[in-house]
């Protein structure tokens, strides 16, 4: 079946430093792999998506690059900031309308 | 993409009542989603709430505990019945306007006493 591993967290970084949030995928066929951020008391945000192998999904200074010979998704930023302190959920969408969500991962930048 | 609200953003309730929550989109779309956000976990989809048929429900929900209404294309209400403490949650409802990605609403804080 199809499943969405992530890194657990929470992840503690200082300001500026370089962030890397893992994620790997289980699925059939080409599935489209996204990025969602919830901000603390909020509900989810789009972050990013890519939908197919070697995309490269960026936004707001984070990128992933959708990696099929590794089935990853891992996500990146160069210099994170105390605003960038939140969770992070990695999710996959199969050739169907559902989303299947990995488990997330909290994000900590300290100045 | 899409705007969405969700009202009430949040309430306490006494086990034993039901809570409806209301989600509104602002521009027509086919398909709704309701989630369930458990205290520091990821979400779980509840149900798929389409426009004039009966809501597909994920194993482990049910109609009886969580009913739906989808009246018309940009409105959907999620209904949590005779509550309990596990029933406190964030509820989430999305809407997938062109088939290819998923935008959320803010989501609905539920505590039950």
């Amino acid at each position: 079946g199809n499943s969405v591993t992530q890194m657990e967290g929470p992840v503690t970084l200082s300001e500026e430093a370089f962030l890397t949030i893992n994620c790997t995928y289980t699925a059939t066929g080409y599935p489209s792999l996204f990025w969602y951020v919830q901000y603390p008391g909020e509900g989810l945000q789009l972050l990013l998506k890519a939908t197919k192998a070697d995309d490269k999904g960026s936004n707001k200074g984070f990128e992933a690059t959708y990696r099929k010979e590794t089935t990853s998704f891992h996500l990146e930023k160069g210099s994170v900031q105390v605003s960038d302190s939140a969770v992070y959920f990695c999710a996959l969408s199969n050739n169907t309308d559902k989303l299947i969500f990995g488990t997330g991962t909290r994000l900590q930048v300290f100045p | 993409s899409a705007v969405i609200s969700q009202k009430p953003s949040r309430d306490i309730c006494q086990r034993g009542t039901s809570l409806t929550i209301q989600c509104q989109v602002d521009s027509q779309v086919t398909m709704m989603f309701w989630y369930r956000q458990q205290p520091g976990q990821s979400l779980t989809l509840i149900a798929t709430a389409n426009q004039g048929s009966e809501a597909t429900y994920e194993s482990g929900f049910v109609i009886d505990k969580f009913p739906i209404s989808r009246p018309n294309l940009t409105f959907s209400t999620l209904t949590v019945s005779n509550m309990s403490p596990e029933d406190s949650s964030i509820y989430l409802c999305s809407v997938d306007p062109s088939r290819d990605t998923q935008y959320f609403g803010p989501g609905t804080r539920l505590t039950v006493l």
